[in-house]
């Protein structure tokens, strides 16, 4: 069965403070992963996608790196404007659906 | 762009009245998808369609749930009778769905907060 694990469920970070977030997943046939980071009263807002294990992608703070059983998003020196819920979800080589983790809800403090 | 376009942002009904959540996709993406997000349960995939077709709709909870895409540009969910336990936030996303499985990725509505007293 297609599963996504994140944790922590919540991580608490001073100002500067650098982390990272893990996504597990268990799939046949990994078609892409997905990070998404989910602002309050909005919807998901897509930040990256991995293909294969060893890709890496990076977005100021943010960067997204894969292997064949998870996925990190590490955080260096975040700032406030950083909290937020960040979701990570998979996709199957077969159907187009998405399975997507419980998310990590990250505060940031000033 | 404007983006996936979802309304009503906000419906308040009571129990047993029927509820019509509409989206428009993203102009030239193929696949829809409805999800619904709980704190309890996070976010659940309803039902997605691809070429207006409904591809797989497992996650329907119960028969009082239906989706509908006339076109390529219009989808509607609705709930009837609503109860109570609907009461979530309803997401729209939509895709290009590409047979390479590259930019896949869903780009997601702002959401309908649904109360059903």
């Amino acid at each position: 069965e297609d599963q996504v694990t994140q944790s922590p469920e919540a991580l608490r970070l001073q100002e500067g403070e650098s982390s990272s977030l893990n996504c597990s997943y268990t799939v046949s046939g990994l078609r892409g992963l997905f990070w998404y980071r989910q602002d309050p009263g909005k919807g998901p807002e897509f930040l990256f996608t991995l293909y294969s294990a060893g890709e890496e992608k990076e977005k100021e703070r943010l960067k997204a790196t894969l292997t064949k059983k998870e996925s990190f998003l590490h955080i260096t020196a975040p700032k406030p404007e950083d909290s937020a819920t960040y979701l990570c979800a998979v996709q199957a080589r077969t159907g187009n659906q998405f399975y997507f983790g419980t998310g990590t809800s990250l505060t940031v403090i000033p | 762009d404007a983006g996936v376009i979802q309304s009503p942002r906000h419906e308040v009904t009571e129990m047993g009245q029927e509820v019509t959540l509409r989206c428009k996709p993203i102009s030239g993406h193929n696949s829809l998808f409805w999800y619904r997000q709980t704190m309890m349960r996070g976010l659940e995939l309803l039902i997605y369609f691809n070429n207006n077709v409904p591809i797989d709709d497992s996650g329907m909870p119960e028969d009082r749930f239906s989706a509908k895409m006339p076109n390529a540009s219009f989808s509607t969910l609705k709930i009837q009778p609503s109860e109570p336990r609907d009461s979530a936030v309803y997401f729209c996303a939509s895709s290009l769905s590409a047979r390479t499985g590259r930019n896949n990725e869903q780009f997601f509505g702002p959401g309908t907060r649904l109360t059903v007293l």
